[in-house]
């Protein structure tokens, strides 16, 4: 199966802390995308990479993509209590936008 | 532009019933994806929609469908509705392939 499985499942640092979040996935991909959930509510996305990138930035996001390992990180830099979240990577095959995610990496950033 | 919209917000339903949720993508989007998220299984891709047919389907039964009109909104319905069908129903929508997915705000849904 394509799904991505997130590593660690849950995740509780201090505020300005780094957060550092793992996906492994098991075929080749077309793109992996990272989405942000708050409890109970829709997903937000925030970076998606594509099979021939290796890093990407967004702010205070950082994600990175090793095609021959079949995995990619999140960093988070300099983390704020707002960031507390489930985050989810899904990576997508060649087959159409057919996201397949994990359990996701629970975040909590103590102020 | 204006972001995935979905209505309702919130439902609650009795078992044996059928429901239609509703999903209007962003403008120029002409994909739709649905997904459930239940604590238990997580999120789950249900099907695709592309140009008002159904590209990809999940692993779901029958009670599970859905449709896409000619302005690319998108319904799902799901018929004789049991327990196990309480969860969020989250739509995405995005340009053909291989692109960003961005998703509603969802459906919440009770089953009684």
């Amino acid at each position: 199966s394509q799904q991505g499985e997130e590593d660690p499942q849950a995740l509780s640092i201090q505020e300005g802390e780094n957060a550092t979040m793992n996906c492994s996935y098991k075929t080749s991909i077309n793109n992996l995308q990272w989405y942000r959930q708050n409890s109970g509510r829709g997903l937000v996305h925030l970076i998606l990479i594509r099979s021939n990138e290796r890093e990407k930035h967004s702010g205070r996001l950082r994600v990175t993509l090793d095609t021959s390992k079949k995995s990619s990180s999140l960093l988070i830099t300099a983390s704020r209590a707002a960031d507390t979240a489930s985050y989810f990577c899904a990576p997508e095959n060649n087959a159409g936008n057919m996201l397949t995610f994990g359990g996701g990496t629970r975040l909590m950033v103590k102020p | 532009k204006a972001g995935v919209t979905q209505t309702p917000r919130y439902l609650i339903k009795t078992r044996g019933q059928q429901v239609t949720l509703s999903c209007s993508p962003i403008s120029g989007h002409r994909s739709v994806s649905w997904y459930q998220q239940t604590p238990g299984q997580g999120l789950q891709f249900l099907f695709e929609y592309f140009s008002e047919t159904q590209r990809n389907k999940g692993n779901f039964p029958g009670r599970f469908s859905g449709r896409q009109f000619s302005n690319s909104r998108s319904e799902m319905n799901v018929s004789t509705l049991e327990l196990g069908d309480s969860a969020l129903y989250l739509c995405a929508s995005s340009l053909p392939t291989g692109e960003t997915q961005y998703f509603g705000p969802g459906t919440r849904l009770l089953v009684l």
